[in-house]
């Protein structure tokens, strides 16, 4: 089956920091990842997606993953973190019923 | 239009009433999706429709009523909810159910409470 752990509930970084949120995955078949954002009382928005295409995904607002089947990791990075930047973080897999399961979620914050 | 639209935006209701969420997207999706999230957890999957036709019910219980009146319209019949059913409704679509490379578009959700 199909799924991804995501360490670390809660990540805090400072403005301009280096952001790094984790995803392993487990799969037996090459895996389809996503990662989406939800910002405070709103709905989920598709930051990236990894279909076996470039292990290197870029996305939108700036963030990119690297799909590393050695170490089954899809981590989210972005250079330099902003105020606006704080939100839940999901790393997602499609499963063998076609269905997205998603990480429990890690929740990023922002210190001035 | 590359948008999902959920109305309403926010519901109270009681034990006994009746209710109804709407979601609409005109996106020529195929595949339309019900989510339920707790707060401070990942959203779960209720319902998946695909192709007008319900295809998976994660064995929701049956006071949660799914309908797919059309391929841009999906609706989330509410009775007799528990207050423990309060939560944030997410409706997602998809170009296809099946293809795995697809992404979900999400909705902003229905925040609904049970007294």
């Amino acid at each position: 089956a199909q799924s991804v752990t995501q360490l670390g509930s809660h990540v805090s970084v400072s403005e301009g920091a280096l952001v790094l949120l984790r995803c392993n995955y487990s799969s037996s078949v090459p895996p389809y990842l996503f990662w989406y954002v939800q910002y405070p009382n709103q709905g989920l928005q598709l930051l990236l997606k990894y279909t076996s295409a470039a292990t290197l995904v870029k996305g939108i607002n700036g963030f990119e993953a690297e799909f590393k089947k050695s170490e089954t990791s899809f981590h989210l990075t972005k250079p330099s973190a902003h105020m606006s930047d704080a939100a839940e973080y999901f790393c997602a897999v499609f499963n063998a019923g076609n269905m997205l399961t998603f990480g429990g979620g890690t929740r990023l914050m922002v210190k001035p | 239009d590359t948008e999902v639209t959920q109305t309403p935006k926010h519901l109270v209701m009681g034990m006994t009433n009746k209710k109804s969420l709407k979601c609409e997207q005109h996106m020529g999706h195929r595949a339309m999706y019900w989510y339920k999230q707790k707060a401070k957890k990942p959203p779960e999957l209720m319902f998946v429709y695909s192709y007008e036709k319900l295809s998976i019910n994660e064995s929701v219980p049956s006071r949660f009523s799914p309908e797919c009146p059309n391929s841009s319209l999906l609706n989330l019949h509410l009775h007799a909810l528990q207050p423990e059913d309060s939560a944030l409704y997410l409706c997602a679509s998809s170009l296809l159910h099946l293809d795995r490379g697809n992404e979900q578009f999400f909705g902003p959700g229905t925040r609904l409470t049970v007294l």
